[in-house]
């Protein structure tokens, strides 16, 4: 399982655009890179998936160079709502297995 | 839209007794997933189900055990509680393999006096 590595925390101001960037240097090549979400008591959130390049969705955007030894995940335009703790997973495609590693907790300041 | 329904949403046992989580992965999902969430600390992989049959194990301890039933839900059961079993239990839910992302319900709390 490719072990990933992010910021402990992050702090932003109200409308401003967050980057949070995952380290995987052990990624294989049939690994997906996630992204999910989690408020306090509550089960986390999916937001995006990738493989390589630039993925796109209504909420956020996932970066991934292309050795794919990190993602970057943006968040535009946040929000204090999106105060959460945000976690970078790598999995393959035929795991049954996702780990959560630290995730990173996002504060979003007024 | 459908999400994973878990429950109970709260749960009081006493040390030493036993507890029965249930899960109800979202309509079509086919692969259950359980995680343990411990007070400020990130979730731990516990066990999973594909197609009914146990699929990958992560750190469950032997007193716990689970399984799949015909219609897909999924109960963990734990037995001979301790203290430190008190936790936020995660069940998960995923449509097959080829890394499909996994939706999560919002968890049943356990607390062991």
């Amino acid at each position: 399982l490719a072990k990933t590595t992010q910021p402990i925390s992050m702090d932003s101001y109200e409308g401003q655009e967050v980057n949070i960037t995952c380290s995987h240097n052990n990624i294989a090549t049939n690994d997906y890179i996630t992204w999910y979400q989690q408020f306090p008591s509550q089960g986390p959130r999916f937001i995006i998936q990738g493989y390589k390049t630039k993925v796109t969705n209504e909420v956020a955007s996932l970066f991934i160079p292309a050795d794919r030894k990190s993602s970057t995940l943006s968040l535009p335009r946040v929000s204090l709502s999106d105060t959460a703790v945000y976690y970078c997973l790598v999995r393959g495609a035929g795991s049954y297995q996702l780990t959560f590693g630290k995730g990173t907790k996002l504060s979003v300041i007024p | 839209a459908a999400g994973v329904i878990q429950s109970p949403r709260h749960l009081i046992k006493e040390k030493r007794e036993t507890a029965t989580l249930k899960c109800y992965p979202i309509p079509r999902h086919d692969t259950v997933y359980w995680y343990q969430q411990g007070p400020g600390q990130d979730p731990q992989f516990l066990i999973s189900f594909y197609e009914k049959m146990q699929s990958d194990k992560g750190s469950i301890p032997d007193r716990f055990s689970a399984q799949q039933f015909s219609d897909y839900h999924s109960e963990l059961n734990m037995s001979s509680l301790e203290l430190g079993d008190s936790a936020l239990y995660f069940c998960a839910s995923a449509q097959g393999l080829r890394g499909s992302p996994l939706h999560f319900g919002n968890g049943t709390r356990l607390t062991v006096t």
